[in-house]
């Protein structure tokens, strides 16, 4: 079974560009998340999907960061404009409507 | 406000120690637990879960965990790790029903040969 694709997995850009992450969730599971995970801390959730309709966005920083998920599949998460503090890892991850997340590799993302 | 804590973020052991990792949450009501790994170069997988029954649980690799209700603790345990458990353990709480994980900060583990 493939697992959850994310691209790119590194990203360097400076504060105030706009970025885009895309994940391909596994084929078959209905909820989708990212994560965001700064140095030295756990991950944090900031929007949940299922199917294609917004679960949880409440820790999601709406003035900068949106998300989409078409069709209920592909997923992608921008965020304009950036700042320094947005430097971290996003991951992605999906699973089964209520069952154990399976993560993507992450992109790193560096704002300088 | 709602939590996981772990502490001693950074474990050195010698193959064969006994390895202990702590996890405490602040939630009320029904909880599922999770301990994920992430070795390194790798993403974050499953080590093991819980839902509900028997609160020792055993994932891979020989990690087990215990939930004790009373004291909001999922501890993992292996009685003696091998150089190949160098990794980041994190645990993570959900609250039954919504599947949204809130994780600690994570326990960067290194073994030694």
């Amino acid at each position: 079974e493939a697992g959850v694709a994310q691209s790119p997995r590194y990203k360097i850009i400076e504060k105030r560009q706009s970025v885009a992450f895309w994940c391909n969730p596994i084929s078959g599971h209905a909820t989708l998340y990212w994560y965001q995970q700064i140095l030295g801390q756990g991950p944090k959730l900031l929007i949940q999907f299922q199917n294609n309709g917004v679960v949880d966005d409440s820790q999601l920083p709406k003035d900068r960061f949106s998300a989409e998920r078409l069709k209920g599949v592909d997923s992608t998460l921008k965020i304009q404009p950036a700042k320094l503090e947005d430097s971290a890892v996003y991951l992605c991850a999906s699973s089964p409507i209520r069952d154990e997340q399976y993560f993507g590799p992450g992109t790193r993302l560096t704002v300088t | 406000a709602q939590s996981v804590s772990q502490h001693n973020h950074h474990v050195i052991l010698s193959e064969a120690a006994s390895l202990e990792l702590g996890c405490n949450y602040s939630y009320g009501g029904t909880v599922n637990l999770f301990w994920y790994v992430q070795y390194p170069g790798q993403h974050l997988q499953l080590l093991l879960k819980y839902f509900s029954g028997d609160p020792l649980v055993k994932g891979i690799k020989g990690f087990e965990a215990e939930f004790i209700k009373s004291k909001f603790s999922f501890n993992l345990r292996k009685p003696s790790v091998q150089w190949s458990d160098t990794a980041e353990y994190f645990c993570a709480v959900s609250l039954y029903g919504n599947n949204r994980l809130a994780f600690g900060k994570g326990n960067q583990v290194v073994v030694i040969p």
